[in-house]
């Protein structure tokens, strides 16, 4: 199957600084990628959808200004908590997918960010 | 949002088969009926899709109901190393997921 890639696969970081997270379509391009979170022993939460070259949605409840999302490439989008706090420390998936109508979405193995 | 509702837990014993359901009373016409896995501090890993008929691939069976307002997946042989969380996501027009709380199965040896 198709393989999605997540850098960092984790990452501790103070309170107060910004931290990017990759999330790459190795072997397709991905003209669609979602973001999730899931914090322990809890089900994953959608955060957004992100389509190369536009604005990413955003579920609500989810502050766009603190969850900065670019899919500037068919193969790479990008999330970045800006100024994290201790309760942004979580497990952090992305998913992408070859087009709105493919069936599957193919998962990253996720980055665990921690916020100290 | 469509949802879905999964036992918390379940059991099985090893190389036996395990049936795990989900209801989804709200699915509109055109929402497919995805089943995907989770293991621990990992992503999720796709098992099988379905819209109305039943569907079988190399790794389970779905069999979804007449109405489509359940569905159960089939793992004909359980083996420790399908122990996980199972994920049962209805799939909109918007190929978004919406994940419900998920059912962990345990295979005991």
């Amino acid at each position: 199957g198709a393989v999605v890639s997540q850098h960092p696969s984790r990452v501790i970081c103070k309170s107060g600084t910004s931290v990017k997270i990759e999330c790459r379509s190795l072997d397709f391009q991905a003209t669609t990628m979602f973001w999730y979170r899931q914090f322990p022993k809890k089900s994953l939460m959608l955060m957004a959808t992100s389509n190369e070259g536009s604005k990413a949605t955003y579920e609500q409840g989810v502050e766009k200004d603190k969850f900065l999302i670019n899919h500037a490439s068919l193969t790479l989008s990008t999330l970045t908590v800006t100024s994290a706090h201790p309760e942004d420390s979580s497990f952090y998936i992305c998913s992408a997918t070859p087009g709105l109508t493919y069936n599957e979405q193919f998962f990253g193995p996720g980055t665990r960010l921690t916020v100290l | 949002d469509a949802k879905t509702t999964q036992p918390n837990s379940m059991e099985s014993n090893e190389e036996e088969p395990v049936h795990l359901p989900c209801n989804h009373s709200t699915i509109s016409g055109t929402d497919y009926i995805h089943w995907y896995r989770q293991l621990p501090s990992q992503g999720p890993e796709y098992v099988i899709h379905g819209l109305t008929s039943n569907v079988n691939n190399r790794m389970a069976s779905l069999a979804i109901a007449e109405d489509r307002k359940s569905s159960t997946l089939i793992l004909h042989r359980a083996t420790l190393r399908d122990a996980a969380v199972y994920y049962c996501i209805l799939r909109d027009t918007g190929n978004q997921f919406y994940f419900g709380t998920g059912t962990s199965l345990t295979v005991i040896p």
